[in-house]
């Protein structure tokens, strides 16, 4: 059982395309991630939900929008793709916004703008 | 802001040699700390953490210890082997929402 799914593993696109990718965690976990790693393998936190609730909102162009329709799933909607979002976009989970818990990362979601 | 700082790599290693991954922190407050590893073409797995001063971490010979002195948690094992070849990330808890904020990440490469 995976306990954070993300679909689809690969997407590629054209540019000014809009794109969705889907997240699930059947973990039971309160707080729901997405973040975004680029070609040199930097990963920087984009968005973060607990209990459906916007709690972190980096800086990333409004063309990114989350959503989260229960606390179980963690959508991340991109309109207007550019080829600067070729990216390994990783959706995570954690039991909650506390001290010290572990996240759970999905296996990644490859998207690539062309 | 708070931030990690960790060695660049590639590290290449024989089998059965000591591994050091050094890391070093910048926080407000006593963040947690966390080890991350993600192999080739896989999402990434906690590899251990520590959630307060003098505390060690440790899983599959893997150590670190939170050490508040030198603002470090430097990743070690005694004898690594071709498995571990692989990315790691050290990273701290993020004070708003306790996100993690990730190190840029070390490539290991373990050659037989």
């Amino acid at each position: 059982d995976t306990a954070v799914s993300q679909t689809p593993k690969y997407l590629v696109t054209q540019m000014g395309n809009d794109k969705s990718i889907k997240c699930e965690q059947n973990l039971g976990h309160d707080t729901m991630y997405w973040y975004k790693q680029d070609s040199k393998k930097f990963l920087k936190i984009m968005f973060s939900y607990n209990n459906k609730e916007l709690i972190i909102n980096e800086t990333v162009p409004n063309r990114f929008s989350p959503k989260s329709p229960d606390k179980a799933h963690l959508n991340l909607h991109i309109n207007s793709l550019e080829l600067g979002d070729s990216a390994v976009y990783f959706c995570a989970s954690s039991q909650d916004r506390g001290y010290g818990n572990t996240i759970y990362f999905g296996e990644g979601s490859w998207l690539t703008v062309v | 802001g708070d931030s990690v700082t960790q060695m660049e790599g590639p590290v290449t290693l024989s089998e059965e040699a000591f591994l050091t991954i050094n890391c070093t922190y910048t926080a407000t407050g006593y963040p947690s700390l966390f080890w991350y590893v993600q192999y080739p073409g896989e999402g990434l797995q906690l590899l251990l953490k520590a959630t307060k001063a003098d505390d060690k971490g440790s899983n599959k010979g893997f150590e670190a210890t939170y050490r508040k002195e030198t603002t470090s948690f430097h990743l070690e094992k005694g004898s690594v082997q071709v498995s571990d070849s692989a990315v790691y990330f050290c990273a701290l808890s993020y004070n708003s929402g306790y996100a993690l904020n990730f190190g840029k990440g070390t490539s290991l490469l373990v050659t037989p």
